[in-house]
C-alpha cells in the first residue's frame, strides 16, 4: 500500500528565505510519480512540481525544486525566496503504476512571516 | 475553458437532506477524480471515471454516495440522508496522463 508521511505540521519562515517541506513515502512499486500540491485557504489544490522515479534530475519549476533521494523515499519541496503570497498549506502526494489516485499526506501549513 | 468548475462552492444542509454537487473537468481531460478532504487532512480518494465508466470506488464511498458521469463530461455526486460525519470540502479533478487540475470543491456543511 502506498503511504505518504509529511512530518512537520506547520513551519513558519521570514520572508525571503529559502524553506525546506519534508515528504516521505512507501511503495513497493518501482514506477510511481510524486507530486506537490499548494493549498490556499481558498480552497483550490495548484500543482506545483512532480518528479517521476526514473527522472534522472530533480525536478525543478521557477522557485520550487524537488529534492529526491530514491534510496531514502524522500520528496523534499525546497521553496527558494519565500514571498508572503507562498503562505499556505502544502500537500505531498504520490501514485504507482498500479494505481489511478493519487495518495496524500496530512500536509504542512506554512507561514511566511514578513 | 479555464480549469476545472465545481459547483455550487458552498452548502449548508440539515441531517438527513440529500445533496448533489457537480463537476465540469477540463473539456480534453477524459479522467474526473472525486476526493473528500476533513478539517487537518489530506484529501482523500473517493472515486473515479475514465469517460462515462467509474473505474474505482474507495471503500469511503458508502452506498449513501453515488456518482455519476453521463456522456463523460461533468460528473455529479449525490449523498443521500446526509449525516454531520459528511462535512468535509468535496474536490472534483480532471488529469492527463501525469498532470492533476483540480477544482476550488464544494465545501459542505451538514447541521
Amino acid at each position: 500500500a502506498q503511504k505518504i508521511t509529511q512530518t512537520q505540521p506547520g513551519m513558519f519562515v521570514q520572508e525571503k528565505e529559502a524553506v525546506t517541506l519534508d515528504c516521505t513515502y512507501d511503495t513497493s512499486d518501482p514506477s510511481y510519480g510524486l507530486f506537490w500540491y499548494k493549498q490556499p485557504s481558498s480552497g483550490e489544490m495548484i500543482f506545483l512540481i512532480y518528479q517521476g522515479s526514473y527522472d534522472q534530475q530533480n525536478a525543478t519549476e521557477g522557485r520550487y525544486s524537488l529534492n529526491f533521494q530514491k534510496a531514502r523515499k524522500s520528496a523534499n519541496l525546497v521553496i527558494s525566496a519565500s514571498q508572503l503570497g507562498d503562505s499556505a498549506m502544502y500537500f505531498c502526494a504520490m501514485r504507482d503504476s498500479k494505481n489511478e489516485k493519487l495518495t496524500f499526506g496530512t500536509g504542512t501549513r506554512l507561514t511566511i512571516i514578513p | 475553458d479555464t480549469g476545472v468548475s465545481q459547483d455550487p462552492r458552498h452548502k449548508i444542509t440539515k441531517r438527513g437532506q440529500n445533496v448533489t454537487f457537480r463537476c465540469d473537468p477540463i473539456s480534453e481531460h477524459n479522467r474526473l477524480y472525486w476526493y473528500r478532504q476533513t478539517l487537518g487532512q489530506g484529501p482523500e480518494f473517493l472515486t473515479y471515471f475514465q469517460n462515462e465508466a467509474q473505474l474505482e470506488k474507495s471503500r469511503l464511498l458508502s452506498d449513501r454516495f453515488s456518482a455519476e458521469r453521463p456522456k463523460g463530461s461533468f460528473s455529479t455526486l449525490e449523498i443521500q440522508r446526509t449525516e454531520q460525519g459528511d462535512s468535509a470540502m468535496y474536490l472534483c479533478a480532471s488529469s492527463e496522463p501525469i498532470g492533476y487540475t483540480f477544482g476550488s470543491g464544494t465545501r459542505l456543511t451538514v447541521v
